[in-house]
């Protein structure tokens, strides 16, 4: 059974798209992440919803955009995709105030 | 904000013990968290520190130092399997895991 489940795998999709990564976690987590790392294997948070509430929201464009139709699926929109945009998303989850982060299998997505 | 610094790279032989800094500047610092990741992989978590002292998880242990904002992973008796990138994460009072740069970690036979 997978944990943090996400789709698609892979993405390569032209400049100016808009594209959706899927995100399912099925630990029964309060909490869920979304993570995006670069091709220098930096890992940065993006946001984090808690029950289907935003609670973090760094310094992200408003191009991507998160949406968490309940507390096990949160899902991620990016518009106008950029070169830039090319890394691997990460989708997590964990338990509120726990401190451990279960990580998804990651998405690569490439844009040409 | 919050700052994480750990080396880029570390290189060792199979059976012998390496030790992976990481020092952080941080508000509201909660807990040190370690994660390992193999390339193309997803990160998973290894060990964490609340409180000052070591925890020992197998031939991984991990220690913090919340007065010197400083922890460490060591890793025991290396194999081959252990090549793969580590991460120190502070956790924030407020829930928040923010990741280091990471480690890259590669055994020779």
């Amino acid at each position: 059974d997978t944990a943090v489940s996400q789709t698609p795998k892979y993405l390569v999709t032209q400049m100016g798209n808009d594209k959706s990564i899927k995100c399912e976690q099925n630990l029964g987590h309060d909490t869920m992440y979304w993570y995006k790392q670069d091709s220098k294997k930096f890992l940065k948070i993006m946001f984090s919803y808690n029950n289907k509430e935003l609670i973090i929201n760094e310094t992200v464009p408003n191009r991507f955009s998160p949406k968490s139709p309940d507390k096990a699926h949160l899902n991620l929109h990016i518009n106008s995709l950029e070169l830039g945009d090319s890394a691997v998303y990460f989708c997590a989850s964990g338990q509120r105030g726990g401190n451990t982060i279960y990580f998804g299998e990651g998405s690569w997505l490439t844009v040409v | 904000g919050q700052s994480l610094e750990q080396p880029s790279e570390v290189t060792a032989v199979e059976g012998a013990i390496v030790q992976i800094n990481c020092t952080y500047q941080t508000s509201g610092f909660y807990g040190l968290s370690w994660y390992q990741q193999h390339d193309g992989g997803a990160p998973t978590f290894l060990s964490y520190n609340g409180l000052d002292g070591l925890e020992e998880t197998g031939r991984f242990s991990s220690f913090l130092s919340r007065s010197d904002s400083y922890g460490y992973l060591l890793l025991q008796e290396l194999q081959m399997k252990d090549s793969a990138s580590y991460f120190c994460a502070v956790l924030s009072n407020a829930g928040k895991s923010t990741f280091g740069d990471g480690t890259t970690l590669t055994v020779k036979p």
